[in-house]
């Protein structure tokens, strides 16, 4: 149980695309979804808090016209990168947590690894 | 800002030692998780602490949350190669927010 599908998996692109993560519960809801990057041999950095309904929590230094997050549904949250540039380029990785509290651990999806040229 | 500090950063170990690792944070902590996350993988997550002084074992691991709760270790007996990975702690702080703050993480390599 708790499977978080993350999607795509590789991404390549030009620079000034923007580029769409999926982020989805397979078999719960998520009413907390959560949008990390991390560099290479570095750990998870929080960019930005999704809840269900309501404008996502951003952490600070994060450009939240940079990196548009929505959380239509309690299976679904999506990151847009926008008019991505090669320094966006990092593995992003999406969690979600089933139940409001903070006792609940957080299920990660597999990540998306993206690469602006 | 809030920090969780992981020590070591590197750890490598013959096959079949014991060893631990450590997890320290700047303020006191509500609870604290880990996770595992092998190469090329995502964070799986392990296990959860909430009272002071709380130890809980998993088969060759145990991890143990220190009394005031700003704390934690792990302790890995009989090292094998399938428990190669990098092992990340992750508290949340007392009286802030629901995030986790999660240290940088704990590189394990095994000598078969």
């Amino acid at each position: 149980g708790a499977v978080v599908s993350q999607h795509p998996s590789w991404v390549i692109c030009k620079s000034g695309t923007s580029v769409k993560i999926e982020c989805r519960s397979l078999d719960f809801q998520a009413t907390t979804m959560f949008w990390y990057r991390q560099f290479p041999k570095q750990s998870l950095m929080l960019m930005a808090t999704s809840n269900e309904g309501s404008k996502a929590t951003y952490e600070q230094g994060v450009e939240k016209d940079k990196f548009l997050i929505n959380h239509a549904s309690l299976t679904l949250s999506t990151l847009t990168v926008t008019s991505a540039h090669p320094e966006d380029s990092s593995f992003y990785i999406c969690s979600a947590r089933d139940l409001q509290g903070v006792y609940q651990p957080q299920h990660f999806g597999d990540g998306t690894r993206l690469s602006i040229l | 800002g809030q920090q969780v500090m992981q020590i070591p950063q590197y750890q490598h170990v013959q096959e079949g030692e014991d060893f631990t690792t450590y997890c320290n944070s700047s303020t006191t902590l509500s609870n604290i998780q880990w996770y595992k996350q092998r190469p090329g993988g995502h964070p799986v997550f392990l296990i959860q602490l909430v009272k002071s002084g709380e130890v809980k074992k998993q088969k060759r691991l145990t991890f143990q949350f220190g009394e005031a709760k700003k704390n934690s270790s792990l302790h890995i007996t009989a090292t094998q190669t399938t428990d190669v990975g990098t092992y990340f702690c992750a508290g949340t702080p007392k009286g802030g927010s629901e995030k986790l703050v999660f240290g940088k993480g704990m590189k394990l390599t095994v000598n078969p």
